[in-house]
């Protein structure tokens, strides 16, 4: 199962938008509503921020939204904030009854 | 609150094994599928496997760079999920995260514990 494709780093001004993909294939994300997006800061664990493509859970900021089309996701933050900057990895439910993780992407606030 | 704790990690040579195990709290453990994934140092996030309840029949499924040398199990009544490592590589060195499935998706994640494979 390979990773699922993403850009290695995306940047924007705070107050800015930026949108992370994630591309797989039909028997991942294409197949399945079962996508989620994690952040990632240095030194501390993972967190989740969307699931079900465009589900947030409690206490995540409404900025942060997820979609889909086809065998691409995408986590799109609105109004960037400095705490922001961290690395975000999509992950995806498979055919295999597996899971996968994307490449990962660092988000840098100018 | 629900909490997940690691522990096992360290230093161990190729070829050798090892066990990790993971605390959980705050939380019914026997109704929630357990997993992990881990983190070599300057790479992405690996999922690794996962184990379902016993109410599911405790499915196992790994990841190909593992299955058939890793080995994942729970005690429910303790509320720990393990993570028998055998045969060893210097590529399993990593950072190791026990999560909680929810089901399709990981929360929470512990803090990891650290395996080096090296001779």
């Amino acid at each position: 199962q390979s990773a699922l494709t993403q850009p290695a780093s995306v940047s924007g001004s705070p107050g800015q938008s930026i949108t992370i993909s994630c591309t797989g294939t039909s028997s991942d994300v294409g197949g399945y509503n079962y996508v989620s997006w994690y952040q990632h800061h240095p030194a501390k664990a993972p967190k989740l921020i969307i699931y079900e493509v465009n589900k947030r859970p409690s206490g995540v900021p409404d900025r942060f939204s997820g979609s889909k089309s086809g065998n691409t996701a995408s986590l799109t933050i609105s109004g960037l904030q400095a705490e922001d900057e961290a690395d975000y990895y999509c992950n995806s439910y498979t055919s295999s009854n597996t899971y996968v993780f994307g490449t990962g992407t660092k988000v840098t606030v100018l | 609150e629900v909490h997940l704790v690691e522990s096992g990690g360290g230093l161990v040579q190729p070829g050798r094994s090892l066990r990790l195990s993971c605390a959980a709290s705050g939380f019914p453990f026997g109704d929630y599928a357990m997993g992990w994934v881990r983190q070599a140092a300057g790479k992405g996030l690996e999922w690794i496997s996962f184990i379902t309840g016993k109410v599911y029949g405790e499915t196992r499924e790994y990841a190909a760079s593992v299955r058939g040398r890793f080995i994942i199990s729970r005690d429910d009544s303790k509320g720990v999920a393990f993570l028998e490592m055998n045969s060893l590589r210097t590529e399993d060195t990593a950072l190791y995260f026990c999560i909680r499935l929810g089901p399709n998706w990981f929360d929470p994640w512990g803090q990891g514990t650290l395996v080096t494979v090296s001779s």
